[in-house]
């Protein structure tokens, strides 16, 4: 069976201080995935998402980037921390044209 | 352009209330896919359900059932009877029949009082 794996579950960080959130997935190969933030209040906005190795879609230019290095491997970053990057990050797999599976999902607080 | 409305954004009822939520979304393409899903406090999102655009059948998982009405653009959900364990929220969502992106309501906050 498909498992999606992320961490960490809870993340303090200064402002300023860089950031990297890992997402893997077991028991699927290729699948599409996705970077969604999740800020206190509002719905769900999609960061980056990405069809394969190396390739990946930037959806709303800011401070964070993201990397695929494996196929089930998808990692967010940040070089410096805004206060403005406060919020829950969840990262997702599908296959297309199917349903979302979502991680867990990271809740970081910049201070 | 695709888009998913979620105008309810709180609701509160008491337990075994009945309490529908509802989504409506705005897409050109012919075929595409309707989900919902849930978040609990613990923030997790769950998986309810999908709907392809050619289904229009409205479908009932024990107390879930939607109502899925391309006339209208409308991929209501109701939960009968509801319970505190109903306590979240819930995502409307769409996806083209080959695109990547989903895109999501902002989301219905459903409170059920004991």
């Amino acid at each position: 069976s498909q498992t999606i794996h992320q961490w960490p579950a809870t993340l303090v960080q200064p402002v300023g201080s860089p950031l990297s959130l890992e997402c893997t997935v077991e028991g699927t190969s290729n699948p599409n995935l996705y970077w969604y933030r999740q800020a206190a209040g509002r719905g769900l906005q999609l960061l980056f998402y990405s069809v394969g190795i190396g390739q990946i879609s930037s959806e709303v230019p800011q401070n964070l980037s993201a990397s695929r290095p494996q196929d089930r491997q998808f990692i967010l970053s940040s070089k410096k921390l805004l206060l403005s990057d406060s919020g829950f990050y969840l990262c997702a797999w599908s296959l297309r044209g199917g349903g979302y599976t979502f991680g867990s999902g990271t809740r970081l607080t910049v201070v | 352009a695709q888009k998913v409305t979620q105008a309810q954004t709180e609701i509160s009822v008491v337990e075994k209330e009945d309490v529908t939520l509802d989504c409506v979304y705005e897409t050109r393409d012919t075929t595409y896919y309707l989900f919902w899903y849930k978040q609990p406090p613990s923030g997790e999102l769950v998986f309810l359900i999908r709907r392809n655009s050619f289904d229009e059948q409205n479908e009932i998982s024990g107390r879930y059932s939607w109502n899925f009405q391309k006339s209208t653009s409308s991929f209501n959900f109701t939960i009968t009877a509801s319970q505190v364990v109903d306590s979240a929220v819930y995502f409307c969502a769409l996806t083209q029949n080959t695109g990547n992106q989903f895109y999501f309501g902002t989301g219905t906050s459903l409170t059920v009082i004991p």
